[in-house]
């Protein structure tokens, strides 16, 4: 079945560091890729998502890119805050499914 | 519009006992599903319902009833609380033709059982 994996945290960081946070999937076919974040007390809130191979994601500084050749979806920012602290969930759905299938998550902590 | 909704926000049984966790949703979405999250395991999903009138079961859905009378609401059931039950639930839709099946999440219910 399908299956995502992705960096165990937490990782911690100093503002205005360069983040990475890998990610790795397992799928049949040509499944859509997304990264959630879920910041303390709340709820997933959809961050970016690629759709086919080599599409790039991007949102609040934040990108990705649909790796096919290397079935990758790692996230990357130039330079982390404060208030990017928060859990970090990439996911997949594919195989004409609409629910997600989650890594475990990435817990970033962003020191001042 | 108020995107997806949870009650209640936190809720603490007895094993044994019975409850219902509420999620409505006012974007008219046809699909519907039932997460649950447990620390280093990510989300798991539940149930899902592709529409009113239509469940089907997700990766762990032992212990949990789900009906959809309407397209707004989709109940989740604990018809009999075990500890195992213990985790923090998220209710989430999206609609066809969403590219990519985006989802939209609830703010969650924090279930504890005794």
């Amino acid at each position: 079945g399908d299956s995502v994996t992705q960096m165990e945290g937490p990782v911690t960081l100093s503002e205005e560091a360069f983040l990475t946070i890998n990610c790795t999937y397992t799928a049949t076919g040509y499944p859509s890729l997304f990264w959630y974040v879920q910041y303390p007390g709340e709820g997933l809130q959809l961050l970016l998502k690629a759709t086919k191979a080599d599409d790039k994601g991007s949102n609040k500084g934040f990108e990705a890119t649909y790796r096919k050749e290397t079935t990758s979806f790692h996230l990357e920012k130039g330079s982390v805050q404060v208030s990017d602290s928060a859990v970090y969930f990439c996911a997949l759905s594919g195989g004409g499914r609409r629910a997600l299938t989650f890594g475990s998550g990435t817990r970033l902590q962003v020191q001042p | 519009n108020a995107g997806v909704t949870q009650t209640p926000k936190f809720q603490v049984l007895k094993t044994g006992q019975s409850m219902t966790l509420q999620c409505a949703q006012d974007m008219n979405h046809e699909y519907m599903s039932w997460y649950r999250q447990d620390p280093g395991m990510g989300l798991r999903l539940i149930h899902y319902s592709v529409g009113a009138g239509i469940t089907d079961q997700g990766e762990v859905p032992n212990g949990y009833n789900v009906s959809r009378s309407t397209t707004e609401d989709f109940p989740l059931r604990l018809l009999s609380a075990a500890p195992s039950q213990t985790s923090v639930y998220f209710c989430a839709s999206n609609a066809p033709g969403q590219g990519g099946n985006t989802q939209y999440f609830g703010p969650g219910t924090r279930l504890t059982v005794l």
